[in-house]
């Protein structure tokens, strides 16, 4: 059965500390691994990871996909407040109805 | 850009009582979700639809609904709503042809529904 492990579910840091989020799966015919962050309302896209080894970047948020070892990393460096948010993990089928399988979250809280 | 828009954002129904949930998207996207997320569970999909006129189950279809009769709009319907059906349910939408291959799903800001 297809599943998405994420790491840790909950973490409380304090602002400047960076922060390191976890995701493994097990997904047959893999397409593509997807960061999303969630705060009260809608899941926001963050990064698409296709690619083994290549790192994506915006800002102070970092991504990095292993397909040999099959998990991905979500780093983000000196965090501030309004970093606080569920962060969701998703891997996409190649199938042609390009359905995600979704982590449970990781739950960050950045305190002042 | 109005991106995927979700009407309405808060509902109360009664048990047995039925409702419809509208997704419109302005993208020109081909692929439609609808999801719902409770807590602990993550989010979970209801049903999908990869096209104007076509629907397909997901993985917790009972209870629901669909139909994509136009392409921006896709529709879920509760026929006889039960308590288990309270949770917060999200739009999504993806895939433009013509765009590169690989496109991330877009959310729309969902729908909070209570049933007592």
């Amino acid at each position: 059965e297809d599943k998405v492990v994420q790491s840790p579910l909950s973490l409380v840091v304090h602002e400047g500390d960076t922060v390191t989020l976890n995701c493994s799966y097990e997904v047959t015919n893999f397409r593509s691994l997807l960061w999303y962050k969630q705060e009260k309302k809608a899941p926001t896209f963050l990064f698409m990871l296709t690619s083994s080894g290549i790192e994506k970047k915006s800002g102070r948020l970092s991504s990095i996909l292993d397909k040999k070892e099959l998990f991905s990393i979500l780093n983000i460096t000196a965090t501030q407040t309004g970093d606080s948010a569920v962060y969701l993990c998703a891997v996409g089928h190649a199938g042609n109805n390009r359905k995600l399988i979704w982590g449970l979250g990781t739950s960050l809280a950045v305190n002042p | 850009n109005a991106g995927v828009t979700q009407t309405p954002k808060f509902r109360v129904l009664k048990t047995g009582q039925s409702m419809t949930l509208l997704c419109a998207q302005d993208m020109n996207h081909e692929y439609m979700y609808w999801y719902r997320q409770d807590p602990g569970m993550g989010l979970r999909l209801i049903h999908y639809s990869v096209g104007e006129g076509t629907t397909a189950k997901g993985e917790v279809p009972d209870g629901y609904n669909v139909s994509r009769l136009k392409k921006q709009n896709f529709l879920l319907g509760l026929e006889s709503a039960a308590p288990s059906q309270t949770s917060v349910y999200f739009c999504a939408s993806s895939y433009e042809r013509g765009a590169q291959d690989n496109q991330p799903q877009h959310f729309g800001d969902g729908t909070r529904l209570s049933i007592l």
